[in-house]
């Protein structure tokens, strides 16, 4: 198994573009998070999903978009970057009966610029 | 709603001395508690985890941590550090039937020989 994979590791943006940070996992885990990690905050919950077509607002939602069309995907989209965006992005899954093992992926750091 | 505190941003120990990590909650009743470690640029792999019964668990890489009730605390401790334990570690807590993970602010441990 990969886990859990993120792309891109690095990437950089302008003020106002739009872009899709990739999570999937081959686990058939059920439950999949982001979060996003900023210095001297932790962990932020952005947006979850218990399942296929079921989505949920964490703690920071505002600014992104997620869907959840199949088991193994998590995109999170960022519809107008702002540099308050800016940090390390997280995705993790969950396996079904395991709850709150979480699995994280290796992130992905966004600089809005 | 639950919180967590980690009252020390960063902890040197001299690699063999032992080591612990504070943890403090807040919420109504007895969470499930969790402890990840943060390797540089990677992403948070679980420790350990305290759902209910024996108040001492045991975790990966020779960690223990020690749920006192009374205290709201939830403390890592490792008996003697090795380098390789270098790393941000950061507590976590979720309520009884929510996958929900609140996270501290991290401590970051700098191991010395």
């Amino acid at each position: 198994n990969a886990g859990v994979t993120q792309t891109p590791k690095f990437q950089v943006l302008k003020t106002g573009q739009s872009m899709t940070l990739q999570c999937a996992q081959d686990m058939n885990h059920e439950y999949m998070s982001w979060y996003r990690q900023d210095p001297g905050m932790g962990l932020r919950l952005i947006h979850y999903s218990v399942g296929a077509g079921i989505t949920d607002q964490g703690e920071v939602p505002n600014g992104y978009n997620v869907s959840r069309s199949t088991t193994e995907d998590f995109p999170l989209r960022l519809l107008s970057a702002a540099p308050s965006q800016t940090s390390v992005y997280f995705c993790a899954s969950t396996p079904t009966g395991r709850n709150y093992e979480q699995y994280f992926g290796p992130g992905t750091r966004l600089t809005v610029t | 709603a639950q919180s967590v505190t980690q009252p020390d941003i960063h902890i040197t120990v001299s690699e063999g001395a032992s080591l612990e990590l504070r943890c403090n909650y807040s919420y109504g009743a007895t969470p499930y508690l969790f402890w990840y470690v943060q390797s540089p640029g990677q992403g948070l792999q679980l420790l350990l985890k305290y759902f209910s019964g024996d108040t001492l668990v045991q975790g990966i890489k020779g960690f223990e941590a020690e749920f006192k009730r009374s205290q709201s605390s939830f403390n890592l401790r490792k008996p003697s550090v090795h380098w390789s334990d270098a790393a941000e570690y950061f507590c976590a807590v979720a309520p009884f039937g929510n996958e929900k993970l609140t996270f501290g602010t991290g401590t970051r441990l700098t191991i010395i020989p």
